[in-house]
């Protein structure tokens, strides 16, 4: 079946620098994929997402990128500020048994900004 | 808009024992999706439902999870007998539509223990 692996699984950078997460996905039919924020006992929310007809999309501080071919996108967060600690997933849509939008989540990153 | 409501918010139980999760989606999103994730993981997707009927639950334990999206809004999750590595949150999400690249939104999740 469908498979995201992400990395690092933990990432801590000094306030103001940036913080890149990986992820590979197994699936090449997945033609979606979003960005997902959790702070520690809250829901996931989404922050960005990019569609296999676009290579990049940013938002302000945040950029993601897909690289199709070798089926990889990774996230960017600029200028980081302590408030962008969270754990961080990425997801892609798969197709497997029929589902027509169903989310594969990588394992999250546990990203610490540090003042 | 009003999010995803979910109750209760905790739950205890012993294994072998009983538990139902609750879940109110947003008005009008056709799309609603149980997810399981236990502690350091990514959200694993248990069921999808489009209205009342199920597009996947390919990942439901059916042998003691069961669930039911009676007349297309409210949704309960049922678990019965629990057992200790049942121990997770379980998020309730909903979208407009089932289509491939449609947000879903979370709501606040159920932790439950299992002891």
């Amino acid at each position: 079946g469908e498979n995201v692996e992400q990395h690092p699984s933990t990432l801590s950078v000094q306030e103001g620098d940036s913080a890149v997460i990986k992820c590979t996905y197994s699936d090449s039919a997945s033609n979606y994929f979003p960005w997902y924020k959790q702070e520690l006992g809250k829901r996931p929310q989404l922050i960005i997402d990019i569609r296999s007809n676009v290579g990049e999309k940013k938002d302000q501080r945040i950029a993601v990128t897909l690289n199709k071919t070798a089926k990889h996108f990774s996230l960017h967060i600029t200028e980081t500020q302590p408030e962008d600690s969270a754990v961080y997933f990425c997801a892609a849509k798969s197709q497997y048994g029929g589902a027509t939008n169903k989310l594969i989540f990588g394992t999250g990153t546990l990203l610490a900004v540090q003042p | 808009e009003a999010g995803v409501a979910q109750s209760p918010r905790y739950k205890i139980i012993e294994k072998r024992q009983s538990v139902a999760f609750w879940c109110n989606p947003i008005s009008g999103h056709a799309t609603l999706y149980w997810y399981q994730q236990i502690l350091g993981q990514g959200p694993k997707l248990l069921i999808q439902f489009q209205n009342n009927g199920v597009v996947d639950d390919s990942q439901l334990p059916k042998d003691r999870f069961s669930a039911e999206r009676l007349k297309g809004v409210d949704s309960t999750l049922k678990i019965q007998p629990a057992k200790l590595e049942d121990s997770a949150v379980y998020l309730c999400a909903s979208s407009s539509t089932g289509g491939a690249e449609t947000e879903q939104y979370f709501g606040p999740g159920t932790r439950l223990t299992v002891t």
